[in-house]
């Protein structure tokens, strides 16, 4: 069955980067897109990039330069790496797949609390 | 970006009661919509898909509407599992957003 796994550790110090893996199983990454999305304080849900099935990828502006994603296709694993990371950054951090046919997102991981602190 | 007032941020409402949440795009976004249920400490799920599509396994109490630009998710015979934070999201244009969430609350 389709699973996606978040994994990183989960607390960061102010100024450092944050490095994040999505481990998926049950579909491969070159058939489907997979997103990064993070939560503030368990409610709004912000949408951060996304790794195209092609290998492409696709990044939220809002995010400006700091934000990669890239992915190791051989180990199903997709990667996120944020830099110069702020305490604004503390959240729960997902990632989802793309829909079958439209930008939806139809499996979620359990997602990682990371916490941006000294 | 497209943005997506969604209200009410929270309500609370009891067993067998009707419910409806609503998003209103800031443009015009066709039934690019989908609407998203997350339980407490969980992660969210997919429930409706292109305004009105309910996912495979959701139960047909829950439905979705559009009327112009405002997108509804309604919840029929309300039960204690239908409790939690409810997300809508537009994928018609990047990036990709989501409104503020409805946290719903059995009583």
């Amino acid at each position: 069955q389709v699973q996606l796994k978040e994994s990183g550790p989960g607390l960061v110090q102010p100024s450092q980067t944050l490095s994040l893996t999505c481990t998926v199983s049950g579909f491969s990454l070159t058939s489907y897109s997979v997103h990064w999305v993070r939560q503030h304080s368990g409610k709004s849900l912000e949408w951060m990039g996304r790794m195209w099935s092609d290998g492409d990828t696709s990044y939220n502006s809002a995010f400006t330069s700091r934000l990669s994603i890239s992915r190791d296709t051989s180990k199903s694993q997709v990667f996120l790496k944020m830099n110069s990371l702020q305490t604004e950054d503390t959240g729960t951090y997902y990632c989802a797949r793309n829909g079958n046919w439209e930008d939806y997102f139809d499996y979620w991981g359990q997602g990682v609390m990371v916490t941006v602190s000294s | 970006d497209i943005q997506m007032t969604q209200s009410p941020s929270s309500m609370s409402a009891s067993l067998g009661d009707t419910v409806t949440i609503t998003c209103l795009a800031s443009q015009d976004i066709g039934n690019y919509l989908s609407w998203y249920q997350q339980k407490p400490g969980k992660s969210p799920k997919l429930m409706i898909y292109g305004a009105t599509n309910l996912e495979d396994g959701v139960p047909s109490r829950f439905s979705g509407s559009r009327s112009g630009s405002d997108y509804s998710l309604t919840i029929n015979s309300l039960g204690y599992d239908d409790e939690g934070i409810y997300h809508c999201h537009q994928y018609y244009e990047y990036p990709l957003t989501f409104g503020s969430g409805t946290k719903l609350e059995i009583k």
